[in-house]
């Protein structure tokens, strides 16, 4: 069975702080791996995936996040970050068999002014 | 290009009472997903749709749930006898049904929040 752990419920920062936001995950097959963002009162907006290609993922707002095999790991990181990137984060892996996806239980980040 | 839709986003009901909620995915899409979250936790999978088949219903919740898509559109979620335990967000995600990478990204809609009273 797939499972993913954020281990951080709660990532208070500054503004223009740098950021990570840590994800693990466990799959016996194939793995493809997303951050979903969820801001208050909203559903779920797909932030990065890794399918397969480059291990290093970006969005297009300068959200990155690294796959990394020997450590089960897929983290977010931001250079710097905004008020407006107050959110609820949720890292998910993908069951290819049931297309479902099994997501961690989310961090809340919370920027500071 | 419209996202996932979903109606209503907001539902109070009584105890015992029965409830359903719409999802219309993105129109190209033909694999339609539902999933619940309850509060502080991440979504969690239910069923979901090739066209109009279901092809994953074991992680329904209890036979007080079910689901249908009947012409391969839209797609209902009902709740009959509601408990206070069913009260949370239900999410409907829509993907490409075609193979290749593309199918795998799921996207999700506003949800519909139900309260239980």
């Amino acid at each position: 069975a797939q499972s993913v752990t954020q281990l951080d419920s709660q990532v208070p920062v500054f503004e223009e702080a740098p950021v990570e936001l840590r994800c693990n995950y466990s799959s016996s097959v194939s793995v493809y791996l997303f951050w979903y963002v969820q801001y208050p009162n909203q559903g779920l907006q797909l932030l990065l995936k890794y399918l397969s290609g480059s291990t290093l993922v970006e969005s297009i707002n300068g959200f990155e996040a690294e796959f990394n095999k020997s450590q089960t790991s897929f983290h977010l990181r931001k250079p710097s970050v905004h008020i407006s990137d107050t959110a609820e984060y949720f890292c998910a892996v993908l069951d290819t068999g049931r297309r479902a996806l099994t997501f961690g239980s989310g961090t809340r980040l919370q920027v500071q002014p | 290009d419209t996202g996932v839709s979903q109606d209503p986003r907001h539902k109070i009901t009584k105890r015992g009472q029965n409830v359903t909620f719409r999802c219309d995915p993105i129109s190209e899409h033909n694999r339609l997903y539902w999933y619940r979250q309850t509060l502080g936790q991440g979504p969690e999978f239910l069923t979901y749709f090739q066209n109009e088949a279901q092809l994953e219903k074991s992680r329904l919740l209890s036979d007080r749930f079910s689901a249908e898509r009947p012409k391969g559109s839209f797609s209902t979620l009902e709740i009959q006898r509601t408990e206070q335990g069913d009260s949370a967000m239900y999410l409907c995600a829509s993907s490409l049904g075609a193979g290749g990478l593309g199918s795998y990204e799921q996207y999700f809609g506003p949800g519909t929040r139900l309260t239980v009273t």
